[in-house]
Protein backbone atom coordinates (compact mmCIF):
# COMPACT_ATOMS: atom_id res chain seq x y z
CA UNK A 1 0.00 0.00 0.00
CA UNK A 2 1.95 3.21 -1.09
CA UNK A 3 2.18 5.99 1.41
CA UNK A 4 2.95 8.73 -0.56
CA UNK A 5 1.43 8.68 -4.15
CA UNK A 6 2.01 10.86 -6.86
CA UNK A 7 -0.81 10.31 -9.64
CA UNK A 8 0.36 11.81 -12.65
CA UNK A 9 3.18 10.07 -14.24
CA UNK A 10 3.87 13.15 -16.73
CA UNK A 11 3.43 16.22 -17.18
CA UNK A 12 4.51 18.20 -20.17
CA UNK A 13 4.23 22.33 -20.21
CA UNK A 14 5.88 25.17 -22.49
CA UNK A 15 9.04 26.82 -21.65
CA UNK A 16 8.10 29.70 -19.66
CA UNK A 17 5.14 28.28 -18.01
CA UNK A 18 4.35 27.12 -14.64
CA UNK A 19 4.75 23.16 -13.98
CA UNK A 20 3.01 22.22 -10.94
CA UNK A 21 4.17 18.84 -9.30
CA UNK A 22 1.11 17.00 -7.17
CA UNK A 23 1.93 14.63 -4.24
CA UNK A 24 -0.48 13.09 -1.96
CA UNK A 25 0.23 11.33 1.31
CA UNK A 26 -1.60 8.85 3.37
CA UNK A 27 0.29 8.67 6.74
CA UNK A 28 -0.23 11.02 8.99
CA UNK A 29 3.28 10.83 11.37
CA UNK A 30 4.95 12.23 8.20
CA UNK A 31 5.91 15.49 9.54
CA UNK A 32 8.63 16.20 6.34
CA UNK A 33 8.56 16.19 2.79
CA UNK A 34 11.06 16.63 0.13
CA UNK A 35 11.27 17.03 -3.46
CA UNK A 36 14.03 15.11 -5.79
CA UNK A 37 15.43 15.81 -9.32
CA UNK A 38 16.07 13.17 -11.26
CA UNK A 39 17.94 13.08 -14.52
CA UNK A 40 18.64 9.44 -16.66
CA UNK A 41 21.86 7.07 -15.68
CA UNK A 42 21.95 9.47 -12.24
CA UNK A 43 21.07 9.47 -8.68
CA UNK A 44 18.29 11.43 -7.51
CA UNK A 45 19.30 15.24 -6.30
CA UNK A 46 17.58 17.15 -3.24
CA UNK A 47 15.67 20.22 -4.76
CA UNK A 48 13.19 21.97 -2.12
CA UNK A 49 11.91 20.81 0.90
CA UNK A 50 9.04 21.68 4.12
CA UNK A 51 8.36 20.53 7.66
CA UNK A 52 4.86 19.80 8.62
CA UNK A 53 5.22 23.24 10.64
CA UNK A 54 4.95 25.39 7.34
CA UNK A 55 2.02 25.76 4.33
CA UNK A 56 4.83 27.54 1.84
CA UNK A 57 9.23 27.03 0.82
CA UNK A 58 10.35 28.67 -1.35
CA UNK A 59 13.60 28.74 -3.27
CA UNK A 60 14.12 30.30 -6.07
CA UNK A 61 11.85 29.47 -9.27
CA UNK A 62 11.01 26.63 -7.06
CA UNK A 63 7.81 26.20 -4.45
CA UNK A 64 6.61 23.86 -2.29
CA UNK A 65 3.11 24.23 -0.44
CA UNK A 66 1.32 21.52 1.80
CA UNK A 67 -2.06 21.37 2.80
CA UNK A 68 -2.14 19.19 5.94
CA UNK A 69 -5.61 18.47 6.05
CA UNK A 70 -5.87 16.94 2.95
CA UNK A 71 -2.44 15.38 3.08
CA UNK A 72 -0.89 17.04 -0.22
CA UNK A 73 1.75 18.95 -1.46
CA UNK A 74 2.81 20.27 -4.46
CA UNK A 75 6.20 21.61 -6.46
CA UNK A 76 5.77 24.66 -8.47
CA UNK A 77 8.25 25.43 -11.09
CA UNK A 78 7.86 29.41 -12.47
CA UNK A 79 9.47 29.76 -14.82
CA UNK A 80 9.62 26.23 -16.21
CA UNK A 81 13.08 26.19 -18.41
CA UNK A 82 13.70 23.01 -20.80
CA UNK A 83 16.51 22.27 -18.43
CA UNK A 84 14.08 21.11 -15.58
CA UNK A 85 12.94 18.68 -17.94
CA UNK A 86 13.64 15.19 -15.31
CA UNK A 87 11.60 12.99 -13.11
CA UNK A 88 10.48 14.73 -9.56
CA UNK A 89 10.03 12.40 -7.13
CA UNK A 90 8.29 13.43 -3.68
CA UNK A 91 9.33 12.25 -0.67
CA UNK A 92 8.16 12.14 3.21
CA UNK A 93 9.76 10.99 6.42
CA UNK A 94 8.09 10.72 10.25
CA UNK A 95 10.32 12.50 12.87
CA UNK A 96 8.54 9.93 15.43
CA UNK A 97 7.78 6.49 15.68
CA UNK A 98 8.83 2.87 14.99
CA UNK A 99 10.41 4.00 11.62
CA UNK A 100 11.71 7.73 12.88
CA UNK A 101 14.11 8.90 9.91
CA UNK A 102 12.95 7.13 6.88
CA UNK A 103 12.37 8.21 3.53
CA UNK A 104 9.34 7.03 1.80
CA UNK A 105 9.22 8.06 -2.05
CA UNK A 106 6.35 8.71 -4.36
CA UNK A 107 6.46 6.72 -7.73
CA UNK A 108 7.58 10.15 -9.61
CA UNK A 109 6.39 12.22 -12.47
CA UNK A 110 8.30 12.57 -15.61
CA UNK A 111 8.26 16.75 -16.74
CA UNK A 112 9.03 17.68 -20.08
CA UNK A 113 9.35 21.43 -20.83
CA UNK A 114 9.06 21.80 -24.63
CA UNK A 115 11.21 25.02 -25.77
CA UNK B 1 33.56 14.51 0.26
CA UNK B 2 33.06 12.29 -2.93
CA UNK B 3 29.23 11.79 -1.95
CA UNK B 4 27.75 8.31 -1.48
CA UNK B 5 29.96 5.55 -3.68
CA UNK B 6 28.74 2.86 -5.17
CA UNK B 7 30.07 -0.37 -7.08
CA UNK B 8 29.86 -1.77 -9.47
CA UNK B 9 27.83 1.03 -11.56
CA UNK B 10 26.59 -1.90 -13.94
CA UNK B 11 26.64 -5.79 -13.48
CA UNK B 12 25.08 -8.42 -15.39
CA UNK B 13 24.54 -11.77 -14.26
CA UNK B 14 22.67 -15.28 -14.62
CA UNK B 15 19.88 -16.46 -12.91
CA UNK B 16 20.80 -18.51 -9.73
CA UNK B 17 23.98 -16.14 -8.88
CA UNK B 18 25.28 -14.22 -6.17
CA UNK B 19 25.15 -10.39 -6.49
CA UNK B 20 27.02 -8.23 -4.03
CA UNK B 21 25.90 -4.44 -3.83
CA UNK B 22 28.09 -1.68 -2.17
CA UNK B 23 27.97 1.42 -0.84
CA UNK B 24 30.26 3.67 0.67
CA UNK B 25 28.02 6.68 2.80
CA UNK B 26 29.16 10.04 3.41
CA UNK B 27 31.41 10.36 5.68
CA UNK B 28 29.76 10.82 9.33
CA UNK B 29 26.53 10.34 8.28
CA UNK B 30 24.43 8.41 10.33
CA UNK B 31 21.52 7.01 8.33
CA UNK B 32 21.92 4.57 5.45
CA UNK B 33 19.21 3.69 3.01
CA UNK B 34 19.16 1.14 -0.14
CA UNK B 35 16.50 1.73 -2.78
CA UNK B 36 15.22 -0.50 -5.85
CA UNK B 37 13.40 1.65 -9.01
CA UNK B 38 11.67 0.34 -10.87
CA UNK B 39 8.68 1.51 -13.26
CA UNK B 40 6.19 0.09 -12.26
CA UNK B 41 6.52 0.51 -8.31
CA UNK B 42 9.22 3.87 -8.72
CA UNK B 43 11.56 4.31 -6.40
CA UNK B 44 10.96 1.50 -3.50
CA UNK B 45 12.86 1.67 -0.03
CA UNK B 46 14.30 -1.96 0.68
CA UNK B 47 15.88 -1.42 3.77
CA UNK B 48 17.66 1.50 6.47
CA UNK B 49 19.79 1.37 8.94
CA UNK B 50 20.68 4.13 11.80
CA UNK B 51 23.74 3.80 13.29
CA UNK B 52 24.72 0.47 11.36
CA UNK B 53 21.58 -1.15 12.96
CA UNK B 54 19.04 -2.32 10.66
CA UNK B 55 15.74 0.10 11.87
CA UNK B 56 13.11 -0.86 9.02
CA UNK B 57 13.60 -3.99 6.61
CA UNK B 58 9.69 -4.51 5.67
CA UNK B 59 10.76 -3.33 2.11
CA UNK B 60 13.04 -6.37 0.93
CA UNK B 61 11.07 -8.56 -0.79
CA UNK B 62 12.26 -11.59 -0.22
CA UNK B 63 14.48 -13.78 1.95
CA UNK B 64 16.50 -13.78 -0.91
CA UNK B 65 17.71 -10.16 -0.40
CA UNK B 66 20.03 -9.20 2.50
CA UNK B 67 21.56 -6.26 4.07
CA UNK B 68 24.50 -5.30 6.04
CA UNK B 69 26.34 -2.63 7.45
CA UNK B 70 29.35 -3.85 9.11
CA UNK B 71 30.87 -0.68 9.90
CA UNK B 72 29.80 3.52 9.52
CA UNK B 73 31.71 3.20 5.73
CA UNK B 74 30.50 0.51 3.84
CA UNK B 75 26.83 -1.57 3.10
CA UNK B 76 26.39 -4.47 1.23
CA UNK B 77 23.15 -5.99 -0.52
CA UNK B 78 23.10 -9.29 -1.34
CA UNK B 79 21.04 -11.03 -3.80
CA UNK B 80 21.20 -14.96 -3.34
CA UNK B 81 19.89 -16.74 -5.55
CA UNK B 82 19.09 -13.78 -8.40
CA UNK B 83 16.11 -14.08 -10.77
CA UNK B 84 15.17 -11.81 -13.99
CA UNK B 85 12.98 -9.71 -11.77
CA UNK B 86 15.44 -8.58 -9.49
CA UNK B 87 16.54 -6.24 -12.93
CA UNK B 88 16.73 -2.83 -11.86
CA UNK B 89 18.41 -0.10 -10.63
CA UNK B 90 19.37 0.01 -6.87
CA UNK B 91 20.58 3.25 -4.94
CA UNK B 92 22.13 3.41 -1.89
CA UNK B 93 21.45 6.90 0.12
CA UNK B 94 22.91 8.76 3.39
CA UNK B 95 22.34 11.63 5.70
CA UNK B 96 22.81 12.85 8.92
CA UNK B 97 20.25 12.45 11.13
CA UNK B 98 21.41 14.86 14.22
CA UNK B 99 20.86 17.46 15.41
CA UNK B 100 17.80 17.52 13.41
CA UNK B 101 16.08 14.15 11.74
CA UNK B 102 14.68 15.71 9.17
CA UNK B 103 17.39 16.15 6.64
CA UNK B 104 17.44 15.69 2.79
CA UNK B 105 19.53 12.66 2.06
CA UNK B 106 22.03 12.03 -0.55
CA UNK B 107 22.33 9.53 -3.04
CA UNK B 108 24.46 7.14 -5.09
CA UNK B 109 24.70 6.69 -8.31
CA UNK B 110 23.25 3.21 -8.43
CA UNK B 111 23.85 0.25 -9.66
CA UNK B 112 21.93 -1.20 -12.59
CA UNK B 113 21.35 -4.47 -12.29
CA UNK B 114 20.74 -7.35 -15.36
CA UNK B 115 19.86 -10.83 -14.35
CA UNK B 116 19.85 -12.62 -17.49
Amino acid sequence: DQQVKQNSPSLSVQEGRISILNCDYTNSMFDYFLWYKKYPAEGPTFLISISSIKDKNEDGRFTVFLNKSAKHLSLHIVPSQPGDSAVYFCAASASRGGSQGNLIFGKGTKLSVKP
Amino acid sequence: DAGVIQSPRHEVTEMGQEVTLRCKPISGHDYLFWYRQTMMRGLELLIYFNNNVPIDDSGMPEDRFSAKMPNASFSTLKIQPSEPRDSAVYFCASKLGWPDINTEAFFGQGTRLTVV
